[in-house]
């Protein structure tokens, strides 16, 4: 079974704090895919990052930060100096690889991040 | 130019009416979705079309037809509305080269409320 879990429900931080929301995933597939979604209170579903199995190479993207690690089924998003504007809801989804070759997208609960201030 | 895009933004009806939304995208891409995104937040997956071909169809009740006149569009039909279909409905759409990394867009959402 695929399940992605993320158990912070809601994470608050005044600006400029650092951040880290985390991801756990399950799956017994060797080959599968790691994806954030940003969706901010407009609603609409903003693409962050993918990540492939076989890649466990961390990645910054300004003061994005994402720590995959492969040994504890994790995939976390870091915000350094976080802005208001980050203020958001962040999920975290898995792709496995179907047998069919086509990809279905399994998301975890999502994160809401608040930022004051 | 917007990539994804969803008719109409907002539906609010009746129990027991029949509605459409639509779904068009201008990326080429030969893959695509419906999501259904409940009052708390969570996401999941309806169906799935490549090439006008339904691929994926999770277990949703058969008042949910999703048409594909073309690999541009995929549309949702629902019939007999319910008070638990009120959701927001949202379109993706994935350039499907059978490996399953391709990245999924998402259209802005329908917001369905049925009163």
């Amino acid at each position: 079974a695929q399940k992605v879990t993320q158990a912070q429900t809601e994470i608050s931080v005044v600006e400029k704090e650092d951040v880290t929301l985390d991801c756990v995933y399950e799956t017994r597939d060797t080959t599968y895919y790691l994806f954030w979604y940003k969706q901010p209170p407009s609603g609409e579903l903003v693409f962050l990052i993918r990540r492939n199995s076989f890649d466990e190479q961390n990645e910054i993207s300004g003061r994005y930060s994402w720590n995959f690690q492969k040994s504890t089924s994790s995939f976390n998003f870091t915000i350094t100096a976080s802005q208001v504007v980050d203020s958001a809801v962040y999920f975290c989804a898995l792709s496995p690889l179907m047998n069919t070759g086509f990809q279905k997208l399994v998301f975890g609960t999502g994160t809401r991040l608040l930022v004051s201030p | 130019d917007t990539a994804v895009s969803q008719t109409p933004k907002y539906l609010v009806t009746q129990m027991g009416n029949d509605k459409s939304i639509k779904c068009e995208q201008n990326l080429g891409h030969d893959t695509m979705y419906w999501y259904k995104q409940d009052s708390k937040k969570f996401l999941k997956i309806m169906f799935s079309y490549n090439n006008k071909e339904l691929i994926i169809n999770e277990t949703v009740p058969n008042r949910f037809s999703p048409k594909s006149p073309d690999k541009a569009h995929l549309n949702l039909h629902i019939n007999s509305l319910e008070l638990g279909d009120s959701a927001v409905y949202f379109c993706a759409s994935s350039q499907d080269l059978g490996q399953g990394k391709e990245t999924q867009y998402f259209g802005p959402g329908t917001r369905l409320l049925v009163l």
